[in-house]
């Protein structure tokens, strides 16, 4: 079982609309929560953090976080073609950040 | 100035052959990472070094050695490239607290082996 799982894409949304990103993650003992965004042929950079249960919002962009059932959000609000990429989720555990695969939303205008 | 610096970015090569790519990170960190992403973008971790001490191989074949020759650099090298190795690596350097989560990466090495 792979250790961070994410919905599979790709996501096409309209402009203004709500993009929604989803993961699930295997170990309960996992305490810090994050979201990566990649454009094509770019590095990944961060763009969320999240530590406890519960929702946390910057600008357009909203994590939320339930530890009871292993399960991190992103939501996107007013998306913008400019947030065409691929999201990743990653989770700590052992000293290290495990990513999921992605997901690629495309925001059409 | 480049925080996190990779070179080269692009290799194409033979099966068979040995290559090495190079790291650079100058935030100051004590923990640097080399991540690989195949095509499908899934990226997994390889090895981690702290203060130049190896602390975590993700069970890579030991074709690949990393090397850190202090806690600011820290390269790669592949002995007897396979097809499979095709893919981009990543160099990555965090903080003290891996909790924080940042990673500051590197813009990526693309190898293609042909």
């Amino acid at each position: 079982q792979k250790e961070v799982e994410q919905n599979s894409g790709p996501l096409s949304v309209p402009e203004g609309a709500i993009a929604s990103l989803n993961c699930t993650y295997s170990d309960r003992g996992s305490q810090s929560f994050f979201w990566y965004r990649q454009y094509s042929g770019k590095s990944p950079e961060l763009i969320m953090f999240i530590y406890s249960n519960g929702d946390k919002e910057d600008g357009r962009f909203t994590a939320q976080l339930n530890k009871a059932s292993q399960y991190v959000s992103l939501l996107i609000r007013d998306s913008q073609p400019s947030d065409s990429a691929t999201y990743l989720c990653a989770v700590t555990g052992d000293y290290k950040l495990s990513f999921g695969a992605g997901t690629t939303v495309t925001v059409r205008a | 100035d480049t925080a996190v610096s990779q070179t080269p970015k692009y290799l194409v090569t033979q099966m068979g052959n040995d290559k090495s790519i190079k790291c650079e990170q100058n935030l100051g960190h004590d923990t640097m990472y080399w991540y690989k992403q195949d095509s499908k973008k899934f990226l997994k971790i390889m090895f981690s070094y702290n203060n130049k001490e190896l602390i975590i191989n993700e069970t890579v074949p030991n074709r690949f050695s990393p090397k850190s020759p202090d806690k600011a650099h820290l390269n790669l090298h592949i002995n007897s490239l396979e097809l499979g190795d095709s893919a981009v690596y990543f160099c990555a350097s965090s903080g003290r607290e891996l909790d924080t989560g940042e990673l500051f990466f590197g813009e990526g090495s693309r190898l293609t082996v042909l």
